[in-house]
């Protein structure tokens, strides 16, 4: 029951940005957008994630619209190392439901 | 910096045997999250902990029981395994609920 929706797939080339799009139509006042990866078969790897307010760190940039109902996440220049499947979460910011819940995710493939 | 740490990485158990995994989570950190990953498949929320209680339960079967220990370290025990519990176990820890959880590598669970 994740309540986010993502493309299945996309690719970018080396060196360029890729954006990854995400709706989350439903989304709670309380609740952020989380972003995490994982490359094949490690451990998810967390992103970044924000609340209503653009945020940036080392790895990425996280757009939300004003409306919070859809999100961007930017690698501004993506390696084949970036190559995963990212994931869109929304997730309460309080109280004991903090569980990430993991939907389909979009797999970037980076070509040279 | 410190990670997540959990062992075994692999494992393998017969049909009807029972397994024990470990997470230690980063120093500091007192939620624990357990995930499942089937092949192909994305992680499933099964159950965590906040302060050694638990906090919330998603999809585990009633073989499986966790807990968290005085030192903050979890253990999910697995009973009469079956051919279809094959899947990647993934912990998860943060520094009280609702802030940016980190995975630790995973677990390879293999029953034949």
């Amino acid at each position: 029951d994740a309540k986010t929706t993502q493309p299945p797939s996309m690719d970018c080339a080396e060196g360029r940005a890729a954006n990854l799009p995400c709706n989350h139509s439903t989304i709670s006042g309380n609740e952020y957008v989380y972003w995490y990866r994982q490359i094949h078969s490690q451990g998810p790897q967390y992103i970044i994630h924000g609340l209503k307010n653009n945020e940036t760190n080392e790895m990425a940039s996280l757009i939300i619209t004003e409306d919070r109902k859809s999100s961007t996440l930017i690698l501004p220049h993506a390696t084949l190392r970036d190559t995963a499947v990212y994931y869109c979460i929304v997730r309460a910011s309080t109280g004991a439901n903090s569980k990430l819940t993991f939907g389909k995710g979009i797999t970037l493939s980076v070509r040279p | 910096a410190a990670g997540v740490i959990q062992s075994p990485r692999h494992l393998i158990k017969e049909k009807r045997e029972t397994a024990t995994l470990k997470c230690y989570p980063i120093p500091r950190h007192d939620t624990v999250y357990w995930y499942q990953q089937g092949p192909g498949q994305d992680p499933q929320f099964l159950i965590s902990f906040y302060e050694k209680m638990q906090s919330d339960k998603g999809s585990i079967p009633d073989r499986f029981s966790a807990q968290q220990f005085s030192d903050y370290h979890s253990e999910l025990n697995m009973s009469s395994l079956e051919l279809g519990d094959s899947a990647l176990y993934f912990c998860a820890s943060s520094l009280r609920e609702n802030t940016e959880a980190f995975f630790g590598q995973g677990t390879r669970l293999t029953v034949v």
